[in-house]
């Protein structure tokens, strides 16, 4: 079945230090591949997205390209902010005829300090 | 503005006890998704509806119960049978293959 592994957390950051957050994924067909970022106490706020391999999703200056060969998704962004402290979820569609579900891995906790 | 509005924000269950979460959207969106969310697990699915009237469930729906009424309201109801009701629970809405859009959620604690 489809499923996703991100990074464990927490990762803690300086200012202006580089992020990473690894996602690899398994699944069937040809998954569109999803960034949330969860601030504490709200929803989740959709970060970016791919849907084919190649692709480069990119928002706020985070980055994720659609790895097929690796079957992987991972998150970056060059400089952090002391805001960009959130929980971050990786996640893919389902794949299947009007079957637009999604499975999210754990979540990674990424704290930065000033 | 469109959106997701889930209500209360806090929620307390008596034990024995159903409680109604409320989800609304008017994003004119054809599906909507319940999850529920515990530390260090992501989120999981519980039920899910994809057109007015019909409802299908998701990977843990034992002791839940939806019903889709209305094509802009998904209530959902943890009844006395989930025993381990204590979690943070989202709703979230989709159309087509867009990404789906969540609301604030609604954290369940048990009195």
């Amino acid at each position: 079945g489809n499923s996703v592994t991100q990074m464990e957390g927490p990762v803690t950051l300086s200012e202006e230090a580089f992020l990473t957050i690894n996602c690899t994924y398994t699944a069937t067909g040809y998954p569109s591949l999803f960034w949330y970022v969860q601030y504490p106490g709200e929803g989740l706020q959709l970060l970016l997205k791919a849907t084919k391999a190649d692709d480069k999703g990119s928002n706020k200056g985070f980055e994720a390209t659609y790895r097929k060969e690796t079957t992987s998704f991972h998150l970056e962004k060059g400089s952090v902010q002391v805001s960009d402290s959130a929980v971050y979820f990786c996640a893919l569609s389902r794949s299947g005829p009007n079957d637009y579900k999604l499975s999210f891995g754990a979540g990674t906790t990424v704290t930065v300090r000033a | 503005d469109g959106g997701i509005t889930q209500s209360p924000k806090y929620l307390f269950r008596k034990e024995g006890q159903n409680v109604t979460l409320s989800c609304e959207q008017n994003l004119n969106h054809d599906a909507m998704y319940w999850y529920r969310q515990d530390p260090g697990q992501g989120l999981r699915l519980i039920y899910y509806s994809q057109i007015v009237n019909d409802f299908q469930k998701g990977d843990i729906a034992e002791g839940y119960s939806v019903s889709r009424e209305k094509k802009e309201s998904f209530p959902l109801t943890v009844t006395s049978a989930q025993k381990n009701p204590t979690a943070f629970y989202l709703c979230a809405s989709s159309t087509g293959a867009q990404p789906q859009h969540f609301g604030d959620g609604t954290r369940l604690s048990i009195l």
